[in-house]
């Protein structure tokens, strides 16, 4: 299986401020027919997952543009440009190239300084 | 609009059963494969299962097999979870979404395994 490992894993940050959260697979999440099949996801208190990027570096639609995802291989990266507080939640990455099982990262808490 | 909504979770003995269904609307549910995925209290997402659009192929992570059923009713945009020999550590809310690609998820519905 496919292990993905999130850091960090608490991440407090200042209103306006830039964040960033890593990814990272246990083994190349490119697929043989050259696609990477890695997403990340916001949770908010109280809500659903919903998805903000998928295949590494597609924005959803009405996802802000300060969020932004890149990478490539066994890394990759959730950055918000500058956090607003609507943003206060839990992130994970989630990989299907390689499933079953599909397989997540433990999450990332981000909250307001 | 895009919905999709849990229903069938409950209190449950240790070894009893359930049955979680995911009512859609909003896209062609036939075409999409879906997902159970999983939550147990101050956790993380946990994959259960997926089945593709006909329900001819059905994938669960191991710590269900043997116990749990995924299935659809295309005819009626329904997905479903049949859950036996719970245990305690199958306590989670469980979301219904679309596939693999997660681009659409429900609200949940909240399974508690307890004596």
């Amino acid at each position: 299986d496919v292990v993905m490992t999130q850091s960090p894993l608490s991440l407090p940050v200042t209103l306006g401020q830039p964040a960033s959260i890593s990814c990272r697979s246990s083994q190349s999440l490119v697929h043989s027919n050259g696609n990477t099949y890695l997403h990340w996801f916001q949770q908010r208190p109280g809500q659903s997952p919903r998805r903000l990027i998928y295949k590494v570096s597609n924005r959803d639609s009405g996802v802000p543009d300060r969020f932004s995802g890149s990478g490539s291989g066994t890394d990759f990266t959730l950055k918000i440009s500058r956090v607003e507080a609507e943003d206060v939640g839990v992130y994970y990455c989630m990989q299907v190239t390689h499933w079953p099982p599909i397989t997540f990262g433990q999450g990332t808490r981000l909250e307001i300084k | 609009e895009v919905q999709l909504v849990e229903s069938g979770g409950d209190l449950v003995q240790p070894g009893g059963s359930l049955r979680l269904s995911c009512v859609v609307s909003g896209f062609s549910f036939s075409t999409y494969w879906m997902s159970w995925v999983r939550q147990a209290p101050e956790k993380g997402l946990e994959w259960v299962a997926t089945i593709n659009t006909d329900g001819s192929d059905k994938k669960y992570v191991d710590s269900v097999k043997g116990r749990f059923t995924v299935s659809r009713d295309n005819a009626k945009n329904s997905l479903y979870l049949q859950m036996n020999s719970l245990r305690v550590d199958d306590t989670a809310m469980y979301f219904c979404a679309t596939g693999h690609w997660a681009d659409y998820w429900g609200q949940g519905t909240l399974v508690t395994v307890s004596s």
